[in-house]
């Protein structure tokens, strides 16, 4: 079976400061990865994903991440947050055997201040 | 616009009563995919449908019941059973229900339900 824990379950930042939110994962298959985030009362919004080939990814508004087969990792980064960064943000993952389904982490709220 | 519609935007349950959740999508997807959110504890999956006539339970299926006669719909109805049946749910599609860049899910807007 496969899980995803998203290590923090709030971020608080200041603007312009750079950030990271973690995700691990766990799983016995190759796995496909994904970052999503979502703005309050709204649906998700697909950031960035990796499905093969280079292991750093870069996603829009500027956030990027990087899988990491051996720690078993994919954690986002952005090197400056924006005020409307703050959204709550979901790491995901799928294998070969799930028939296209994902499983989420708990998620992580980014909260940007002034 | 191409997208996934999700309607209402708020619902409200009586005690015993059925109510039925909308998705349609125009992105020709095969795939649809009902998720619950409640806080903290991320999306889970309530069902998913990868062809028309066909659809599998998820992770919390009991109390929820879906269709999938035609390929753009995949209504949700939250029974009578759902004893907790508060939430915001999600609909999502994607391309092919199998693996790769065609599993990519997107998502609709959103309806959140109450009970009164």
């Amino acid at each position: 079976a496969q899980s995803v824990t998203q290590l923090d379950s709030q971020v608080p930042v200041f603007e312009e400061a750079p950030v990271e939110l973690r995700c691990n994962y766990s799983s016995s298959v190759s796995v496909y990865l994904f970052w999503y985030v979502q703005y309050p009362n709204q649906g998700l919004q697909l950031l960035l994903k990796y499905l093969s080939g280079s292991t750093l990814v870069k996603g829009i508004n500027g956030f990027e991440a990087e899988f990491n087969k051996s720690q078993t990792s994919f954690h986002l980064r952005k090197p400056s947050v924006h005020i409307s960064d703050t959204a709550e943000y979901f790491c995901a993952v799928t294998g070969y055997n799930q028939g296209g389904k994902l499983i989420f982490g708990q998620g992580t709220e980014l909260s940007v201040k002034p | 616009d191409g997208g996934i519609t999700q309607s209402p935007k708020y619902l409200f349950r009586k005690e015993g009563q059925n109510v039925t959740l909308s998705c349609e999508q125009n992105l020709n997807h095969d795939a649809m995919y009902w998720y619950r959110q409640d806080p903290g504890q991320g999306l889970r999956l309530i069902y998913y449908s990868q062809i028309v006539n066909d659809f599998q339970k998820g992770d919390i299926a009991e109390g929820y019941s879906v269709s999938r006669e035609k390929k753009e719909s995949f209504p949700l109805t939250v029974t009578s059973a759902q004893k907790n049946p508060t939430a915001f749910y999600l609909c999502a599609s994607s391309i092919s229900g199998i693996l790769g860049a065609k599993n990519i899910q997107y998502f609709g807007a959103g309806t959140r339900l109450s009970v009164l």
